[in-house]
């Protein structure tokens, strides 16, 4: 049973060009986070998503950020004209339905996205 | 606005000692409190967690305690090992239940 799956692990981009980071959530889990953790902090809430749905995306920047997990494929978060102050750990965690951020929830390994 | 607080950067045990790891909140919203353990380049691992509704929760070498007159929570490991060397993160969650607010950190470090 293969755990939470994010792709690619490094990613660098320029500034100015488009980031797309994929979360595989673990097999029967519906309920996807994106998690961030800057340098020397910890991590911080982004987005909740169901299929299809965006349920809380409170933690989200206003601009260039978005998120979707479709019917079909990985969740996608998108972050567009990447600036240098973008670059962080990102995290993915899913859930089976009804159980949200607890016991259940488990972590993928994150993707590190560096801009230059 | 940090409402979840992990005061000590650091923390350095010898092997077989207590390891005690502190954690403070100021959301009296908070009613779920999770311990994650994370290695470099690696996701945090969920560890031990506790309801508002209990002051104390054990499993095996990892109990977790709960003052919730404090906003206080700490996480006792004993004895500690090196294998246990690593960041602990303390996060809490409130009414939005997809949401955790975690804490800085606290990298432990234990000495054979």
């Amino acid at each position: 049973n293969a755990g939470v799956m994010q792709n690619p692990r490094h990613l660098v981009r320029r500034r100015g060009q488009e980031a797309r980071l994929r979360c595989s959530p673990m097999k029967g889990h519906s309920h996807v986070y994106w998690y961030r953790q800057l340098p020397e902090e910890g991590l911080k809430f982004m987005v909740y998503l169901q299929k299809e749905n965006i349920i809380d995306e409170s933690g989200m920047p206003k601009e260039r950020f978005s998120a979707e997990f479709p019917k079909e494929g990985p969740s996608i978060l998108r972050i567009q004209q990447v600036v240098r102050g973008d670059s962080a750990a990102y995290f993915c965690a899913s859930s089976p339905p009804r159980s949200a951020m607890n016991t259940e929830a488990f972590f993928g390994q994150g993707t590190r996205l560096t801009v230059v | 606005d940090q409402q979840v607080k992990q005061n000590s950067p650091s923390l350095s045990v010898q092997e077989g000692r207590i390891s005690i790891l502190n954690c403070d909140y100021t959301n009296s919203m908070f009613d779920y409190f999770l311990w994650y353990k994370k290695y470099p380049a690696e996701g945090p691992t969920f560890l031990i967690s506790i309801s508002s509704i209990k002051d104390k929760n054990e499993d095996g070498r990892f109990t977790v305690f709960l003052n919730k007159s404090a906003k206080h929570l700490s996480l006792h490991i004993v004895p500690s090992q090196p294998g246990d060397s690593a960041v602990y993160f303390c996060a809490a969650r409130g009414t939005s239940y997809g949401k955790l607010t975690f804490g800085q950190g606290t990298i432990l470090t234990v000495h054979p």
